[in-house]
Formats: structure tokens, C-alpha cells, sequence
């Protein structure tokens, strides 16, 4: 069975950071380009960051670039995103994906917030 | 940035109705379209790949079409099961770009 297990979310400041994990498990995550895709409350998604399977490159909404920074490990099966400098517009809940395929997590909430 | 403009954003369905929800792709994408189902509270579920291809487990019921740079989804004879959130996205080019959503609500 396929799993994509995110955490690393919560409630944070402004301007603080922040880094959420996504394990993988049930499919050859190393052959797999990965991405991060969240959605404010109540509105639509919206992809935020993409690596490819060996992690040789990153692509990066213009919103987040310079501020958050998409990783891998794949000895871990692992995705991750770094977020710093965090803006109350970056609350949302954060799906780790393979949205040109059909795997997603459950989704980590994120709060930025005073 | 390629512009995914999705409509309409919301629609009143009955069971048994033939829906079609379009995205209009501000560029060419080829055939790199996706469409999602998402019901409240849960992940997205890929339902059409690559314009219209039926994801695996999905209902015959749901297909999907392209007609230039319209690209659609299409559910005959609806069930209570299909009423959700549905989003197009296009994955020809970054950044990958996501339709606004339509909401399909029973009468």
C-alpha cells in the first residue's frame, strides 16, 4: 500500500521557520520526482515546489523562492521542505505529491500566525 | 506563468445529471493535464491523466476531453459519491499551475 506520511506542522511567528517531513513508503520513491502542493483554508491548490527523483534539480513558485527550500533523501524514502521567513499568506495545509501520478499524503496544517 | 482558467466555480447537480466542468489553458500544454476529485477534508485523488486517461478505480462514469486549449471533464449520470471539489492542473511546464476549482452542490 502506498503512504505518504507528512509532519512537521504547526502553529508559527512571522518570520520564523519551520520544516516539514513526508516518509514514503509502498513504491520506489527514488524513481519518483516529488512535490509539495498546498491549499489555503477555503480555497484551491496550489503547487508550491517540485525535485526531481535524484534530486538534481528544484523548481520553485516564485512566492517561496529564496525562503523555502525542497529536499530528499532517498536512502530515507524521505521528501522535505524547508520554510523559512514565514508569512502569515503561507498558511495553508501542505500535501507532500506526485501529482503527475497519484500518490498523496493526508496533508500538514501550518499556521503562521502572531 | 501558464493561466489554468476553470469554470464554472460552482454548480447545483442532481443525481443523474451529465456535468462537464472546463479549464482553459492560457498557452499550449499538450496533453499534460489532471483532474482531481477532493472531497472536504481529504487529499485530492488524480482522476484523468494526461487529458483523458481514466485514473485506475475510477468510475467509467467520469471521462475527460480536450478540444484545443479546453480541456474537460465530464460525469454522466452523477452520483451522490461525485459531489466534491474538482481542480484541473496543468504539469507542461513550471510552474505546474492549478484551475481555481469548481464545486459541485446538490440541489
Amino acid at each position: 500500500e502506498v503512504q505518504l506520511v507528512e509532519s512537521g506542522g504547526g502553529l508559527v511567528q512571522p518570520g520564523r521557520s519551520l520544516k516539514l517531513s513526508c516518509a514514503a513508503s509502498g513504491f520506489t520513491f527514488s524513481d519518483y520526482n516529488m512535490a509539495w502542493v498546498r491549499q489555503a483554508p477555503k480555497k484551491g491548490l496550489e503547487w508550491v515546489a517540485t525535485i526531481i527523483y535524484d534530486g538534481s534539480r528544484t523548481y520553485y513558485r516564485d512566492s517561496v523562492k529564496g525562503r523555502f527550500t525542497i529536499s530528499r533523501d532517498n536512502a530515507k524514502s524521505t521528501l522535505y521542505l524547508q520554510m523559512d521567513s514565514l508569512r502569515s499568506e503561507d498558511t495553508a495545509t501542505y500535501y507532500c505529491a506526485t501529482p503527475v501520478s497519484p500518490y498523496w499524503g493526508q496533508g500538514v496544517m501550518v499556521t503562521v500566525s502572531s | 506563468d501558464i493561466q489554468m482558467t476553470q469554470s464554472p466555480s460552482s454548480m447545483s447537480v442532481s443525481l443523474g445529471d451529465t456535468v462537464t466542468i472546463t479549464c482553459r489553458a492560457s498557452q499550449d500544454v499538450g496533453i499534460y493535464v489532471n483532474w482531481f476529485q477532493q472531497k472536504p477534508g481529504k487529499s485530492p485523488r488524480r482522476m484523468i491523466y494526461r487529458a483523458t486517461n481514466l485514473a485506475d478505480g475510477v468510475p467509467s462514469r467520469f471521462s475527460g476531453s480536450r478540444s484545443g486549449s479546453d480541456y474537460s471533464l465530464t460525469i454522466s449520470s452523477l452520483e451522490s459519491e461525485d459531489v466534491a471539489d474538482y481542480h484541473c492542473l496543468q504539469y507542461d511546464e513550471y510552474p505546474y499551475t492549478f484551475g481555481a476549482g469548481t464545486k459541485l452542490e446538490l440541489k
